[in-house]
């Protein structure tokens, strides 16, 4: 069965410094990956999606990520963090047929200090 | 283009009530799922539908739950004789199953919260 692990429960950064989110990953095929955003009280959004080519994948709000088969991580990284980027972050694996079921991570708490 | 909605956003009953949420998925999507979060977790699969089949449950879905999508457009999840457990965020997602990546579209939730 497919899991993700995210080490980070939770990170501080200073407003301006850059960020690296952990992810990692176990499937037996070649996986469909994924990291979704969650604001307080809000749904998942998505950030950006890997399925295969380039393993540098650019998402949205400057959000970048890249796939490492070696090391079996998908980490999430941003160069600049704003005071907005402060949420929960979800790396999710899709597994079955089509890739209908998402697992996900436990999640990463961001906070930003200004 | 609305998303995906949900309805109620919150929930609070006694143990031992129904409860039920309905999830309106984006209009063009045949594919609709349903998901739970507990505090601290990620969101954890529970069913889904394709069209109005539903095709796979999870094992967390226990007999006390149900879920129905009449006609493949809005779904609902209803609880049976709830408990304190299951309190948690219900989060419903769709999809549309023709493209090879079945990006899924999440709406805001349902907090329920079980007394």
């Amino acid at each position: 069965a497919q899991s993700v692990t995210q080490p980070d429960i939770h990170i501080t950064v200073s407003e301006g410094a850059s960020l690296e989110l952990r992810c990692n990953y176990s499937y037996g095929a070649t996986p469909y990956l994924f990291w979704y955003v969650q604001s307080p009280g809000q749904g998942l959004q998505l950030l950006l999606k890997y399925f295969s080519g380039d393993t540098l994948v650019q998402g949205i709000k400057g959000f970048e990520a890249e796939f490492k088969r070696s090391q079996s991580s998908f980490n999430l990284r941003k160069p600049s963090v704003h005071w907005s980027d402060a949420a929960e972050y979800f790396c999710a694996v899709g597994a079955g047929g089509s890739n209908y079921k998402l697992t996900f991570g436990k999640g990463t708490l961001l906070t930003v200090n200004p | 283009d609305t998303g995906v909605s949900q309805d109620p956003r919150h929930k609070i009953t006694k143990r031992g009530q129904n409860v039920t949420f309905r999830c309106d998925p984006i209009s063009e999507h045949n594919r609709l799922y349903w998901y739970r979060q507990t505090l601290g977790q990620g969101p954890e699969f529970l069913t889904y539908f394709q069209n109005e089949a539903q095709l796979e449950k999870s094992r967390l879905l226990s007999d006390r739950f149900s879920a129905e999508r009449p006609k493949g457009s809005f779904s609902t999840l209803e609880i049976q004789r709830t408990e304190q457990g299951d309190s948690a965020m219900y989060l419903c997602a769709s999809s549309l199953a023709k493209t090879s990546y079945n990006e899924q579209f999440f709406g805001p939730g349902t907090r329920l919260t079980v007394l």
